[in-house]
């Protein structure tokens, strides 16, 4: 059974940077058959996809256009984890934050497994 | 970016009734590979989404028979057969069709 367990800080002040991890159980980071993504959840921008990281035979990262030049997602295969880095936050980043699962065979699995999110308030 | 519109944002119903959503699409959502990428998620207060649907009409493993979703090209459609208690909770659509992923903005069921 596949679990995905959130960690970071809940609170980050303006202008710093925010860090999250999403350990991986009963699959792999490096699987060639997943992605992993991070989506974040806002009252004001609903539920907006971030990015996503997987591997096939080398890695690829894809981020979306929003927050394109401030965020990295980096792959950890020696814990079965990744990450994400949102650099040069405001009160707009604001939001619960997920780590969600693709799988890919026959078809796309998209989001099939998700963390349990993690609150995060940008603020002084 | 591909726009979900989801109607109504609002849903009271009775217990035991039926209920449904709809969900349409500013792009058709038919891939180049034959599928159709919309998904249904459900998420309860406090709680992470779920999914409950995958393209378009598949159930996930241990979603009640009571949800169904149907629809094609740019519309879709959830319906909940007999709502019960633990229904309660706001409703997504979602599209993987076209990049980036995006959702629609949510439904909330509640009992009246």
């Amino acid at each position: 059974q596949v679990h995905l367990q959130q960690s970071g800080p809940g609170l980050v002040k303006p202008s710093q940077t925010l860090s999250l991890t999403c350990a991986i159980s009963g699959d792999s980071v490096s699987s060639n058959g997943a992605a992993w993504n991070w989506i974040r959840q806002s009252p004001s921008r609903g539920l907006e996809w971030l990015a996503r990281t997987y591997y096939r035979s080398e890695w690829f990262n894809d981020y979306a256009l929003s927050v394109k030049s401030r965020i990295t997602i980096n792959p950890d295969t020696s814990k079965n984890q990744f990450s994400l880095q949102l650099n040069s936050v405001t009160p707009e980043d604001t939001a619960v934050y997920y780590c969600a699962r693709d799988r890919y065979g026959d078809y796309d699995d998209i989001f099939d497994i998700w963390g349990q999110g993690t609150v995060v308030t940008v603020s002084s | 970016d591909n726009v979900m519109t989801q109607s109504p944002l609002s849903l009271p119903v009775t217990l035991g009734q039926p209920a449904s959503i709809s969900c349409r699409s500013s792009q058709s959502l038919v891939f180049r590979d034959g599928n159709t990428y919309l998904n249904w998620f459900q998420q309860r207060p406090g709680q992470s989404p779920r999914r409950l649907i995958y393209n378009v009409s598949n159930r996930d493993s241990g979603v009640p028979d009571r949800f169904s979703g149907s629809g094609s090209g740019t519309d879709f459609e959830l319906k909940i057969s007999r709502v019960e208690a633990e229904d309660v909770g706001v409703y997504y659509c979602m599209q993987g069709t076209h990049w980036p992923r995006t959702f629609g903005q949510g439904t909330k069921v509640e009992i009246k």
